[in-house]
């Protein structure tokens, strides 16, 4: 156990509906980061926040945004999905915003139909 | 921008033979190196990093990786497997600076250890 949290673990929706994922940090942990999971993709960054702020961005879509609140979970918002959104979404967290080991939750396995 | 490459996508070995997966990366600037492990339908777990320091880095469950600038590899070794490190391996790179923590992974070893 990582000590981070995903909610829910799965999540089987439409296309063109939005859905919200959720992460709790590990105690401690000011990072956050968001990462897809894809069989033609492969593990993909999509976005880092620490204490709050935005700190760096991979290749998000812009139907896709994040945020990380003053309690320091995150949340990661998909919006008009379509069905090649579908992946295992990663959270992670570290102590710190750069070379730090990062501790991945089990993930939210998203289905689009 | 940095990329990696694992050269191996799946790796079959008999249990309690040795194993070497290997990865190599491109960056312009420098950069600090993990490997990262994935049980099925479990999160990744951190085996080792190299940020600075001797070239060669030993992590859990006996892995270890040796960092060759030159070669630009980080290829990971195990003398002798277990069926229990049957899993999908990651490398991975974060070259800091503007890019913070952002990791850029490689595509996966799937390692298949056989009794």
């Amino acid at each position: 156990d990582s000590g981070v949290t995903q909610t829910p673990k799965h999540l089987i929706t439409a296309t063109g509906q939005r859905v919200t994922l959720r992460c709790s940090p590990r105690s401690g942990d000011l990072s956050v980061y968001w990462y897809q999971q894809s069989l033609d993709q492969g593990l993909q960054f999509l976005i880092q926040y620490y204490n709050g702020e935005e700190r760096a961005k991979g290749n998000i879509l812009e139907r896709f945004s994040a945020q990380q609140f003053p309690d320091l979970h995150s949340e990661l918002n998909l919006s008009s999905l379509e069905l090649g959104d579908s992946a295992l979404y990663f959270c992670a967290s570290s102590v710190g915003q750069v070379y730090n080991e990062q501790f991945f939750g089990p993930g939210t396995r998203l289905t689009v139909l | 921008a940095q990329s990696v490459t694992q050269l191996d996508s799946q790796v079959p070995v008999f249990e309690e033979a040795p194993v070497e997966l290997r990865c190599n990366y491109s960056s312009s600037v420098s950069v600090y190196l993990f490997w990262y492990v994935q049980y099925p339908n479990q999160g990744l777990q951190l085996l080792l990093k190299y940020l600075s320091g001797s070239t060669l880095v030993k992590g859990i469950n006996g892995f270890e990786a040796e960092f060759n600038k030159s070669q630009t590899s980080f290829h990971l070794r195990k003398p002798s497997v277990h069926i229990s490190d049957t899993a999908e391996y990651f490398c991975a790179v974060t070259a800091g600076g503007t890019s913070y923590g952002k990791l850029t992974f490689g595509q996966g070893t799937i390692l298949t250890v056989h009794p």
